[in-house]
């Protein structure tokens, strides 16, 4: 596969339910991203990590944990959410986050609605 | 105020015409301004970057970009309906490449 892919692409889950998002990509970038897009409002950063380590918190709830195991790889842990979370939550890598000519690619996003 | 600003459209252009998309922004120290397509449930697709004042081409599309004014700008020619899509609009706010997105414009190209 090529690019940045996502799983699973669609996603419904209870408020009391623990899932899980994964992210992978194939480009050789070393940053990752996880953003959220909600109905009628702009794309919102969440979470950055470059070479494996965590360098952006957008003030994100607890209830949502990243995980980056490695640069090809992102994890976003999901627990006890709340209906307002329902959204499409999507994956970005960069080459190297911080340069100036650095440019994201994003993957085709997952649909999560919380019940 | 937001940071980011777009109009969020439609904007209804017939097909053959010249599209332009604009954006503000607020930050002057911003660096970095991108361009990306999103069509309907689909993720973000990167169509220009620009970083210097001035106008940059790629095939229909042209990025114009005014530091001075703080604004930037997407034409695109020749337009098609194929791409009606919302235009996202990005920026690099500081040295650390965190993109702040505008809200997005609707693009409508009638045939």
């Amino acid at each position: 596969e090529t690019g940045v892919t996502q799983t699973p692409r669609h996603l419904v889950m209870g408020m009391t339910n623990k899932k899980s998002l994964k992210c992978e990509q194939h480009l050789g970038h070393n940053a990752m991203y996880w953003y959220k897009q909600s109905a009628k409002k702009p794309l919102e950063l969440m979470f950055v990590y470059n070479f494996k380590e965590q360098t952006e918190n957008n003030s994100v709830p607890s209830r949502f944990s990243p995980e980056c195991p490695n640069s090809s790889h992102l994890f976003l842990h999901l627990h006890t959410l709340q209906p307002e979370d329902s959204a499409l939550y999507l994956c970005a890598s960069s080459r190297r986050a911080g340069e100036v000519t650095d440019t994201q690619y994003f993957g085709p996003g997952t649909r999560l609605t919380v019940l | 105020q937001k940071e980011v600003e777009q109009n969020s459209g439609p904007l209804s252009v017939p097909e053959g015409a010249i599209a332009s998309l604009n954006c503000t922004y607020s930050d002057r120290g911003s660096q970095s301004f991108f361009w990306y397509r999103q069509y309907s449930g689909k993720s973000p697709e990167l169509i220009m970057f620009i970083y210097s004042n001035g106008d940059k081409e790629d095939g229909r599309f042209t990025a114009q970009l005014n530091k001075a004014s703080q604004y930037v700008s997407l034409l695109i020619r020749d337009s098609q309906p194929s791409d009606s899509a919302t235009y996202l609009c990005a920026v690099s706010l500081n040295a650390g490449n965190m993109l702040t997105f505008g809200g997005g414009t609707r693009l409508m190209v009638k045939p």
